[in-house]
């Protein structure tokens, strides 16, 4: 149990372009999901907490306008990145929290050409 | 500032070898801390420790919390090469759901 479904798994786009990543929990309600970036060999960097029906909470030097979250259904949170650019391609995982410890999603690989 | 850190960053012994990761830990409200293992995607959950002096054991793996000291440890005895991996020490607060997460312990086995 307590699985999220995180899609698409790899996507690369052209630069200028916007992408849409997708993170589902599958088998509870989650009223609250993360979003995480990952760079190469460092740990995960929280990006913004997703909540349901309402806005999303943005970290510290992370541009709301250029990673926008919606959290539309209690399963449901998507993360587009906006006029994508190479910078930002990376790993990108979202979480979520079922009764106990966090599930992740299997992540997103972006790569922005 | 709420902080995690993991010594050592990188670590490298041979196949049946026993290692220890160790994770300390600075934050207010502290609630639970969590360690993952990281192979090629998203992390995967090994434990949630919340109690002091209580060893979780799973396997090979186990961990204990020491809160008074503000530290945790994974070890893992009869390493595999299967364990190499980035393993993860986070921590979560009552403060909010956020979890902080350390960097991480590379972790290479050699056959």
């Amino acid at each position: 149990g307590a699985v999220v479904s995180q899609h698409p798994s790899r996507v690369i786009c052209k630069s200028g372009t916007s992408v849409k990543i997708e993170c589902r929990s599958l088998d509870f309600q989650a009223t609250t999901m993360f979003w995480y970036r990952q760079f190469p060999k460092k740990s995960l960097m929280l990006m913004a907490t997703s909540n349901e029906g309402s806005k999303a909470t943005y970290e510290q030097g992370v541009e709301k306008d250029k990673f926008l979250i919606n959290h539309a259904s209690l399963t449901l949170s998507t993360l587009t990145v906006t006029s994508a650019h190479p910078e930002d391609s990376s790993f990108y995982i979202c979480s979520a929290q079922p009764n106990y410890g966090y599930t992740f999603g299997s992540g997103t690989r972006l790569t922005v050409v | 500032e709420d902080k995690v850190v993991q010594s050592p960053l990188s670590l490298v012994v041979h196949e049946g070898d026993t290692v220890t990761l160790n994770c300390s830990y600075e934050v207010t409200n502290f609630r639970s801390l969590l360690w993952y293992k990281q192979e090629k995607k998203a992390p995967t959950f090994l434990f949630m420790l919340t109690s002091s002096g209580i060893e979780k054991k799973s396997g090979r793996l186990s961990s204990i919390l020491d809160k008074k000291e503000l530290f945790s440890i994974l070890n893992i005895t009869a390493t595999q090469t299967g364990d190499s991996a980035v393993y993860l020490c986070a921590v979560g607060t009552n403060r909010d759901d956020k979890i902080i997460f350390g960097k991480g312990t590379r972790l290479h086995i050699l056959p």
